[in-house]
């Protein structure tokens, strides 16, 4: 089965900037995608189709895609993006959706 | 913009059949597919399957033995059957849109998600 692999956990300062990665042994050329979470609540759509944001989300999310991996960055951290963040893809025929074990953000 | 809300009861004995409705907001049941998402108390999300009116369907291979999904335009629901349950069913379960859609341009074939229900708990205990 197709696995998408993500750090557990990546802190940051308020005002930094935090990266977090997403990488497949063999990252289909499906599209990947990143969810927030924040404690008890559902996810929520933050970067589709690899790079692009949805509307209402701040432009300090961005994503971006080199060889095998995928990167979700947040510049100027704020307190409020603590949370679990999800790439979510689907297997090389486009049929098997898979999502990344997830990576808890810590704002210091 | 659609709201999915999902019933069904919060608590289901060891073996018997899991079964949850989402209820679509408004008439676009017949234009996306609707999926099931589940994640484990303290976990991370695990897809469950898709569906499209027409019964065209997806599963995760690791459930598909004990998962159905269908589709009731008629009530703008669509409803998840998970059997022979134990413990490690135990998760929230969320009712899903597949598909992105902004400013009246809809990508209904992309896998992703662009809105979820809240998320109701079931728990599988005797």
């Amino acid at each position: 089965s197709y696995e998408l692999t993500q750090p557990p956990s990546v802190s940051v300062s308020p005002g930094q900037t935090a990266r977090i990665t997403c990488s497949g042994d063999a990252m289909p050329k499906e599209y990947v995608y990143w969810y927030q979470q924040m404690s008890g609540q559902a996810p929520v759509l933050v970067i589709y189709k690899d790079s692009e944001r949805p509307s209402g989300i701040p432009e300090r999310f961005s994503g971006s895609r080199s060889g095998t991996t995928v990167t979700l960055t947040i510049s100027g951290v704020q307190a409020e993006d603590e949370a679990d963040y999800y790439c979510q893809s689907a297997d090389s025929r486009g049929t098997y959706v898979v999502f990344g074990g997830g990576t808890k953000l810590t704002v210091l | 913009q659609v709201e999915l809300q999902e019933s069904g009861p919060g608590l289901v004995k060891p073996s018997e059949t899991l079964s949850l409705s989402c209820t679509v907001s408004d008439g676009s049941i017949s234009s996306y597919y609707w999926s099931w998402i589940r994640q484990p108390p303290g976990r991370g999300l695990e897809w469950i399957g898709y569906m499209f009116y027409s019964g065209i369907s997806n599963y995760n291979p690791s459930l598909k033995s004990r998962v159905t999904i269908s589709v009731d335009t008629a009530k703008n629901q669509f409803s998840l059957k998970l059997r022979f349950v134990t413990a490690a069913d135990t998760a929230v379960y969320y009712c899903a849109r597949k598909g992105y859609c902004s400013g009246g341009t809809c990508y209904s074939g992309l896998n992703v998600f662009d809105i979820w229900s809240q998320g109701t708990m079931v728990t599988v205990s005797s």
